[in-house]
């Protein structure tokens, strides 16, 4: 079975300055790593995904994480901070052939000006 | 292009209604997916369709629950004798192919029973 732990449910940063999001995950065999976006009334979009190819993955809107096996852990980050990236944030895991996607509790992230 | 659409958006049930709830994959897509989230935690699986055959429903609650895609393009999850604990927002998700590519999602139907 594979899990994931975000770390954070709640992130507030200021804009212009980094966002740092914390995901640890779980898994018995090699695992495929995603992170998704979920606006208000919007459906969930992909932000980035790791397939075990380059274990620091980029992704769109600034956004990348890093693959660290050693750690078990999927960190999402973004330099500079906009606005529009006020959202809630899931870490997802699933094995490498499997479709079954196992999504964290979230991360709510608020941008103040 | 058209995105993942799903109908309605939001749905009020006394308790012990059935409710039925559409989705509307990307055309073409082979695979679709239905996930139930609760408020403040993340979408949990419910059931997987490849084309038309439902090869997975570990995820259903109960047997309340029922899913189906008969002519493998649009699915409907119904929920019968709805309980308040069925509260939650519904999301389906469709994906060109089996395996851990992309899912792409719609905007969900948030059910609240009364």
């Amino acid at each position: 079975a594979q899990s994931v732990t975000q770390l954070d449910s709640h992130v507030s940063v200021s804009e212009g300055t980094p966002v740092l999001l914390r995901c640890n995950y779980s898994s018995s065999y090699s695992p495929s790593l995603f992170w998704y976006v979920q606006h208000p009334n919007k459906g969930l979009q992909l932000l980035l995904k790791y397939t075990s190819a380059a274990t620091l993955v980029k992704g769109i809107n600034g956004f990348e994480a890093e693959f660290k096996k050693s750690e078990t852990s999927f960190h999402l980050t973004k330099p500079s901070a906009h606005m529009s990236d006020a959202a809630e944030y899931f870490c997802v895991v699933t094995l490498v052939d499997d479709y079954k996607l196992s999504f964290g509790a979230g991360t709510t992230v608020t941008v103040r000006a | 292009g058209a995105g993942v659409s799903q109908s309605p958006r939001y749905k009020v049930a006394k308790r012990g209604q059935d409710v039925a709830l559409r989705c509307d994959p990307i055309s073409g897509h082979v695979s679709l997916f239905w996930y139930q989230q609760a408020l403040g935690q993340g979408p949990e699986f419910l059931t997987y369709f490849q084309n038309e055959a439902q090869l997975d429903k570990s995820g259903l609650p109960s047997d309340r629950f029922f899913a189906e895609r008969p002519e493998g393009s649009v699915s409907t999850l119904k929920i019968q004798r709805t309980q308040q604990e069925d509260s939650a927002v519904y999301l389906c998700a469709s994906s060109l192919l089996d395996g851990p590519y992309e899912q792409y999602f719609g905007p969900g139907t948030r059910l609240t029973v009364t």
